[in-house]
């Protein structure tokens, strides 16, 4: 098992420009997550899908953040326009079924200048 | 709102020197506490979970307990490898909630 697949490891850009964190969650896991970390929040959940739909976007911070996952296998975060306040590392998660346990990928450390 | 409150933020100990990291909650109908371990650089691992008041979990140097305020992961005897921060996660029943609410963590050092 290849477990949660996140790229690029780690972004650096330019205020203003677009981002897109990209995941592969585990292969028979229906649910994904975006999480995002930093030293003075911590984890915050962005977003959860199930079965490929979004279920909780409450966690997106503004319209600059939009999350998507077209198929089973594959999920996009982007931000556009992105801004310095959001530099930080961006994990993905997913999990088989409710109340199991979430696996997580090894995460995107952006960092907007 | 879910709350998960951990302590102490940061731990030293020398090898061998047994001690427990706490983890205070408030949710509205427990589904789960769990316990996640975080590398630098790296995603968090999970380690246990528990269900219910009472319940207690065993894996190598570590012991997961919880009550139905708190829960408390014990290390007996650490090494040096054991050090990571440690974070604490509720799953509560309330609204849209099949989700994790994490703690800001407790960041292990253990001296060789």
């Amino acid at each position: 098992d290849a477990g949660v697949i996140q790229s690029p490891r780690h972004e650096v850009t330019e205020m203003g420009q677009e981002v897109t964190l990209r995941c592969k969650p585990i292969s028979g896991h229906n649910s994904l997550f975006w999480y995002r970390q930093t030293m003075m929040r911590g984890l915050e959940l962005l977003i959860y899908f199930n079965n490929n739909v979004p279920i909780d976007d409450s966690g997106m911070p503004e319209d600059r953040f939009s999350a998507k996952m077209p198929n089973a296998s594959f999920s996009t975060l982007k931000i556009q326009p992105s801004e310095p306040r959001d530099s930080a590392v961006y994990f993905c998660a997913s999990r088989r079924l409710a109340n199991e346990k979430l696996f997580f990928g090894s995460g995107t450390q952006l960092s907007v200048l | 709102e879910d709350q998960v409150t951990q302590s102490p933020e940061a731990l030293r100990l020398q090898e061998g020197e047994s001690s427990s990291l706490n983890c205070s909650y408030t949710v509205s109908g427990l589904r789960g506490l769990f316990w996640y371990r975080q590398d630098p650089g790296k995603g968090p691992e999970f380690l246990f979970t528990l269900y219910s008041a009472g319940e207690e979990k065993e894996k190598e140097r570590l012991k997961a307990t919880l009550t139905k305020k708190e829960s408390f992961l014990h290390i007996t005897a650490p090494k040096p490898e054991d050090s990571a921060t440690y974070l604490c996660a509720v799953q509560g029943g309330s609204g849209s909630a099949r989700q994790l609410t994490f703690g800001s963590g407790t960041q292990l050092t253990v001296l060789p």
